[in-house]
């Protein structure tokens, strides 16, 4: 079956230590990828994604993600952490080309201490 | 630059009610789609359309319908409202292809 999960439901982590979110998904072609944040009240967030080409993507914010095709895995990074940073993130798959359809992972509730 | 917009932001409801979450974007997106939010579950997909006057069921349809009159809007009904639908609702609109999508502010409701 098709899914895409986020391992993790807390990362916690210092101001300016490296941040990493984890995404993994299992789909039958090549999905289109997405990373969304959310922070408290509010709407989600667009902040990358990946169609095709280049493995590492960079989006807003400071973050980018890496696309591994062997490890069907899609994480998310920031070198240096923010306070502001913490918020709850989504990972989002659409599983082809010819499906509008987003499938979300759980969520992964980053908190980022001074 | 409005977006997308949903009203209202907050609603409470007795059950058995039935009330209209209203979603509206000025982006001439074809694809529409209603979500719900609950702790722990991510955003799980209720309806969606991907043009006027096409509409299907996406992962928890039940309790909800849905219409597609016009490209701008795409109101969520709720027939008979039941406490399991309290949640935290978003409507989301996308041109479609490999762009991404794009979420309202969301509507947060409480059924009694």
């Amino acid at each position: 079956a098709q899914s895409v999960a986020q391992p993790e439901d807390q990362v916690n982590v210092a101001e300016g230590n490296p941040l990493t979110v984890k995404c993994t998904y299992s789909v039958s072609g090549n999905p289109y990828l997405f990373w969304y944040v959310q922070y408290p009240n509010r709407g989600l967030q667009f902040l990358l994604k990946y169609i095709t080409g280049d493995n590492l993507v960079k989006g807003s914010y400071g973050f980018e993600a890496e696309f591994n095709k062997s490890q069907t895995s899609f994480h998310l990074k920031k070198p240096s952490a923010l306070v502001s940073d913490s918020a709850l993130y989504f990972c989002a798959v659409r599983f082809s080309s010819n499906d509008y359809k987003l499938s979300f992972g759980a969520g992964t509730t980053v908190t980022v201490r001074a | 630059n409005a977006g997308v917009t949903q009203t209202p932001k907050f609603q409470v409801l007795k059950t058995g009610q039935s009330m209209t979450l209203q979603c509206a974007q000025d982006m001439n997106h074809e694809y529409m789609s209603w979500y719900r939010q609950d702790p722990g579950m991510g955003l799980r997909l209720i309806h969606y359309s991907v043009g006027a006057g096409i509409t299907d069921q996406g992962e928890v349809p039940n309790g909800y319908n849905v219409s597609r009159s016009t490209t701008e809007d795409f109101p969520l009904r709720l027939l008979s409202a039941a406490p399991s639908q309290t949640s935290v609702y978003f409507c989301a609109s996308s041109p479609g292809g490999g762009t991404e999508a794009f979420f309202g502010q969301g509507t947060r409701l409480t059924v009694v």
